[in-house]
């Protein structure tokens, strides 16, 4: 949907690159939900931002908002097959908890 | 350890049939949402339940309801099935933090119609 979008769709990379997953809603943002998807299994939280510039980090993922652009973006550092996954971004625009997500990046991490 | 837990994890259904999908959480977790993913898709959101009563709805059917009990479980029921059911269905609930609510999702339970 256009309302979310993620890019890239899809990324393949050599394993300790550094890589980054946009997020861009068309729509002011209450929250933004970062996720990770094995194929076929429920959806890992990795974090979610609140505040325009708030930045989080854990382990080797970072992601930040700029609520100007009312765009978000995960950076990985030293990518590791462990990576490899679907990517989601999840928009809350009204607080309430539910979520609107983009279509997701897959991600190829070769060893 | 998300907190979570969905069952069954698999099942088929003919298609007109019904279904039932069920979903547990912590304590504390005071919303619980159900969302269906599409093969290739992003999960959309179906309704929340909050406080045992539906608190918001996503773009679907009537045929497609909820429950909420006190006891923080859920179900999901989903009448006269059609073949596009056929989907991942997640539940999620949320939990209040400090910095935020911070939203957890189950396993998912994969709903084949036949």
């Amino acid at each position: 949907s256009q309302e979310l979008e993620q890019s890239p769709q899809s990324l393949i990379v050599q394993e300790g690159k550094n890589l980054t997953i946009n997020c861009t809603s068309s729509k002011t943002l209450y929250g933004l939900y970062w996720y990770k998807q094995k194929y076929g299994e429920g959806l890992i939280f990795l974090m979610m931002l609140q505040k325009g510039g708030e930045e989080k980090s854990h382990e080797k993922i970072t992601a930040k908002l700029d609520e100007k652009k009312q765009q978000s973006s995960l950076h990985i550092t030293a990518s590791q097959p462990s990576h490899a996954g679907i990517y989601l971004c999840g928009a809350d625009w009204t607080g309430a908890n539910n979520l609107f997500f983009g279509t997701g990046t897959r991600l190829t991490v070769i060893p | 350890e998300t907190g979570v837990t969905q069952s069954p994890t698999h099942l088929i259904k003919t298609r007109g049939q019904q279904v039932t999908l069920r979903c547990s959480s912590q304590s504390g977790h005071n919303t619980v949402s159900w969302y269906q993913q599409a093969l290739g898709q992003g999960p959309q959101f179906i309704f929340q339940y909050y406080r045992e009563e539906e608190n918001g709805r996503g773009n679907f059917p009537p045929r497609f309801s909820g429950l909420q009990f006190p006891n923080y479980s859920s179900e999901l029921n989903v009448n006269a099935l059609e073949l596009d059911d056929s989907a991942l269905y997640l539940c999620a609930s949320s939990l209040p933090t400090a910095s935020g609510n911070t939203i957890y999702f189950g396993e998912g339970s994969w709903l084949t119609v036949v």
